[in-house]
């Protein structure tokens, strides 16, 4: 069945750090892939999202790119905030067009520091 | 902007006891709603989709006579653990799709269930 795999958190970083959080993925045909972030307190929300190959979701300085060779949506940012401090989530959804059933990975937390 | 909101954020319960969770969306009408699972260190699993109107589709594993889910309304789905036991702790959040925005996704606040 459809899986993904993130990374285990948490991850610590000093404001203004690099942020990768790898992400892979197994599927059959062609997923939707996306990036949710839960703030403390708060429910999930779409980060970005790439529904082909090769496309490159992006927000909030957050960038993530499909690669279809590698199973992989890495989400990354350039330089970090502290209120960037949140969980945040891998997903696909198998499905064409609409994003119906999601399948998540573990979540990994993130805490920048100043 | 749309808002699903969920009620209650935290509960403790006794074992044997029914517990019952609120999914409601706030601004919009969602015909079909989704309740997750996630127990500490591991994925968000869906539980089942909860269509208004109809039964809701359960997925496999996942026991429909525990956990009983009611979307009477447009706005309002509810998830009901019967005869709770300590091994149903756990993180139940839901989701609603907003038609209006191209099926977008939004998830409520979450639910902390211990059952003690």
């Amino acid at each position: 069945g459809d899986s993904v795999t993130q990374m285990e958190g948490p991850v610590t970083l000093s404001e203004e750090a690099f942020l990768t959080i790898n992400c892979t993925y197994t599927a059959t045909g062609y997923p939707s892939l996306f990036w949710y972030v839960q703030y403390p307190g708060e429910g999930l929300q779409l980060l970005l999202k790439a529904t082909k190959a090769d496309d490159k979701g992006s927000n909030k300085g957050f960038e993530a790119t499909y690669r279809k060779e590698t199973t992989s949506f890495h989400l990354e940012k350039g330089s970090v905030q502290v209120s960037d401090s949140a969980v945040y989530f891998c997903a696909l959804s198998a499905g064409t067009g609409t994003a119906s059933k999601l399948t998540f990975g573990t979540g990994t937390r993130l805490q920048v520091t100043l | 902007g749309a808002v699903v909101s969920q009620h209650p954020s935290r509960v403790i319960c006794k074992s044997g006891t029914s517990v019952k969770i609120e999914c409601r969306s706030l601004d919009f009408q969602a015909t079909t709603m989704f309740w997750y699972r996630q127990f500490p260190k591991q994925s968000l699993m869906l539980m089942a989709t909860s269509n208004e109107g109809s039964k809701a589709t359960y997925e496999q594993g996942v026991e429909k006579d525990k956990f009983l889910i009611n979307h009477a309304s447009l706005t309002l789905s509810t998830l009901t653990v019967t005869s709770a036991h300590p091994e149903d702790s756990s993180f139940y959040i839901c989701s609603a799709i907003q038609p209006r925005s191209g099926n977008t996704i939004y998830f409520g606040e979450g639910s902390w269930l211990t059952v003690v």
